[in-house]
């Protein structure tokens, strides 16, 4: 079953522009993560997020987690084409290991 | 020191045929999960394994799918009779042996069935 819903499914922008994606889970859970696929790739981890944090940063990227709305945000400053991917977010809850995904979004920056 | 290794990378099967997908983890990592990905889809969790343990299959279809994890060897996912239906890319990780709740998982480039 999926636990995370993506928003928007897809987003189109310029090189230099910002870009935010968000997620949307539906039970309490541990952490979340993000992570990256390039086309007809395996996915790479971007960042964790604990649920007793707010907001994390690495490098271009900046997180938000508000665990009252269930909801989390990637924003990915100053885009490049090379940023052109889809991206995940995933969850782990209660005792389990599992990572279950989100649909995803599919961000396009145009040079 | 090599990532998650899977192959094939490609696989073409006819209906009725059985594929066989293997992935080995990466080094000192101690636990191998497997997902589907329909194309312009998420991952779809399957399966979530240690050696000769299986800890969680709820995402494994009933019947004709089976996975292990061998004492030596990689991991093997298993589709018997294999549809349409089944034509995904199949994606293994893995993570080492575990801080509960904060798994972190390496993926490997994934193997792609194609059922004729």
């Amino acid at each position: 079953s999926q636990q995370g819903e993506e928003d928007p499914q897809a987003l189109s922008i310029q090189e230099g522009e910002n870009a935010t994606m968000n997620c949307s889970y539906k039970t309490s859970i541990n952490n979340l993560q993000w992570y990256r696929q390039n086309s007809g790739r395996g996915l790479v981890h971007l960042i964790l997020i604990r649920s007793n944090e707010r907001e994390k940063h690495s490098g271009r990227l900046r997180v938000t987690l508000d665990t009252s709305k269930k909801s989390s945000s990637l924003l990915i400053t100053a885009s490049r084409a090379a940023d052109t991917a889809s991206y995940f977010c995933a969850t782990i809850s209660g005792n389990t290991d599992k990572l279950i995904f989100g649909t995803g979004t599919r961000l396009q920056v145009f040079p | 020191n090599a990532g998650v290794m899977q192959n094939p990378r490609h696989l073409v099967r006819r209906r009725g045929q059985e594929a066989r997908l293997r992935c080995s983890p990466m080094k000192g990592h101690s636990h191998v999960y497997w997902y589907r990905q329909l194309p312009e889809e998420g991952l779809k969790f399957m399966v979530y394994l240690q050696k000769e343990n299986i800890i969680d299959e709820s995402g494994m279809p009933k019947e004709r799918f089976s996975a292990e994890f061998p004492k030596e060897g990689p991991s093997i996912l298993r589709i018997q009779q294999v549809v349409r239906g089944d034509s995904a890319a199949y994606f293994c990780a893995s993570s080492p042996p575990k801080i509960t709740g904060a798994n972190v998982l390496t993926f490997g480039a994934g193997s792609r069935l194609t059922v004729l």
